[in-house]
């Protein structure tokens, strides 16, 4: 998993709580990315982070938000989960010059009922 | 508004055939183009990839061509392998996009190579 973990692995919650997934690398890469990967769709691109306080939003960012306050972790928060966002959760990252090739963390398996 | 599109989302080959897995794109400043391998339960992994200046990369039993003037690229598996099966995603990118590296995925096929 190119030293990427993703923590929880699993998670259930109610509609309306907040949940935070984490990110953690061990590569010091710039880049971190955050995926949702839903039946039809691939994989969108929800934000990203280009260094340390650096993030920007990607394709589905409504109703998410992220944190980086160090190089190895990003942060995804769901400020009040919604059915809707029940999906699997990938984190990403890549190095500076690496031709956009991105290496993947191994999900989280959001439900919220 | 899909940019990266793979129109079929299942395949089904004999085990030592070939396996043939198409993308199509519709963004002409796309210049960089990827495949990944995803299994159930596990991340997607970086398979191979191609630059818009050359036509083919092949590296062991793949091989990815790039048919620009068709904005199409395929990924070829021979022979197949039980291990193979997977779904399989397409991915581009605009090096000109600046540095943030974001990649565009299609929907994914869903390769089942049958022993």
């Amino acid at each position: 998993d190119a030293g990427i973990t993703q923590s929880p692995r699993h998670k259930v919650t109610e509609t309306g709580t907040p949940v935070t997934l984490r990110c953690h690398q061990t590569e010091n890469h710039r880049y971190m990315y955050w995926y949702r990967q839903d039946p039809g769709h691939g994989l969108r691109l929800i934000h990203y982070s280009y260094g340390v306080k650096d993030t920007d939003k990607g394709e589905v960012s409504d109703g998410y938000s992220v944190s980086r306050s160090k190089t190895e972790d990003f942060l995804l928060t769901l400020e009040s989960a919604t059915s809707s966002q029940t999906s699997v959760y990938f984190c990403a990252i890549s190095a500076e010059g690496s031709k956009n090739i991105q290496y993947f963390g191994a999900g989280t398996r959001l439900s919220v009922l | 508004d899909q940019q990266v599109k793979q129109n079929s989302p299942s395949l089904s080959v004999q085990e030592g055939r070939i396996s043939i897995l198409n993308c199509d794109y519709t963004n002409s400043m796309f210049d960089y183009f990827l495949w990944y391998k995803k299994y159930p339960a596990e991340g997607p992994t970086f398979l191979i990839s191609i630059s818009s200046i050359k036509d083919k990369n092949e590296d062991g039993r793949f091989t990815v061509f790039l048919n620009k003037s068709a904005k199409h690229l395929s990924l070829h598996i021979v022979p197949s392998q039980p291990g193979d099966s997977a779904v399989y995603f397409c991915a581009a990118s605009a090096q000109g996009g600046g540095a943030t590296n974001k990649l565009i995925f299609g929907t994914g096929t869903l390769l089942a190579v049958q022993p």
